[in-house]
């Protein structure tokens, strides 16, 4: 099946620990994004890639980090100076055939602390 | 950086009813999507909207493009339990898009 997959789907973090996020896709979609959830509020961009080797941050990227190696893959890692990690992870990505975008997203990762 | 305001925030309805909501944003784009998530789980594409004026209908949802390119809205009728969750209106421009704060809908049979 063609599709976004993120894993774990629940992830716990102690203090002072780094923890990566994993998303894989295999739609051949160009650009791929991260955005944090807290409850009850809207979804926040913390990076995106619009093209292998190449990242730019968004709203929130503060204490997080972001590589793009292949064009399948998109890991997030939440480091030691994100000092509020609890949060839902979704990994989304899309194409633009035309120049019209649409963007699909993974089933999402519950980040908690310990 | 970049804001959408989507409102209402909240909204608790009789099954049958319609329901509205919208979306306004400070900068003008040429992409607005609406989605829908549930629970624990990742949005869901609604209806994509991409040309100023467009009108999109999927089933028993309709949308529309703001000809002012700032502004969409999204319209569920006759609404059924099954149309419980957050929705959520997404804009900008080619390979950088942000969402609303999220519209959560009830439904009361």
């Amino acid at each position: 099946d063609g599709g976004i997959t993120q894993s774990p789907k629940y992830l716990f973090r102690k203090e002072g620990q780094n923890v990566t996020l994993s998303c894989e896709q295999n739609l051949n979609h160009d650009a791929m994004y991260w955005y944090r959830q807290d409850p009850g509020q809207g979804l926040r961009l913390i990076y995106y890639s619009q093209i292998v080797n190449d990242f730019q941050k968004g709203d929130i990227a503060e204490g997080y980090s972001v590589s793009r190696e292949k064009k399948e893959s998109f890991p997030l890692t939440v480091t030691s100076a994100q000092k509020n990690p609890t949060a839902f992870y979704l990994c989304a990505s899309s194409n633009w055939t035309g120049g019209r975008e649409k963007l699909f997203f993974g089933s999402g990762t519950q980040l908690s602390v310990l | 950086g970049q804001q959408l305001n989507q409102s209402p925030q909240s909204m608790f309805i009789q099954e049958g009813e319609d329901v509205s909501m919208n979306c306004t944003s400070s900068s003008i784009f040429n992409t607005w999507l609406w989605y829908k998530q549930d629970p624990g789980e990742g949005p869901v594409l609604l209806i994509a909207l991409y040309k100023a004026g467009e009108l999109t209908s999927n089933g028993r949802l309709t949308a529309q493009f703001g000809i002012t390119r700032k502004d969409s809205f999204l319209n569920i009728s006759a609404s059924i339990p099954s149309d419980v969750g957050i929705y959520f209106c997404c804009s900008g421009n080619t390979g950088k898009l942000i969402f609303g704060q999220g519209t959560t809908l009830q439904v009361k049979p």
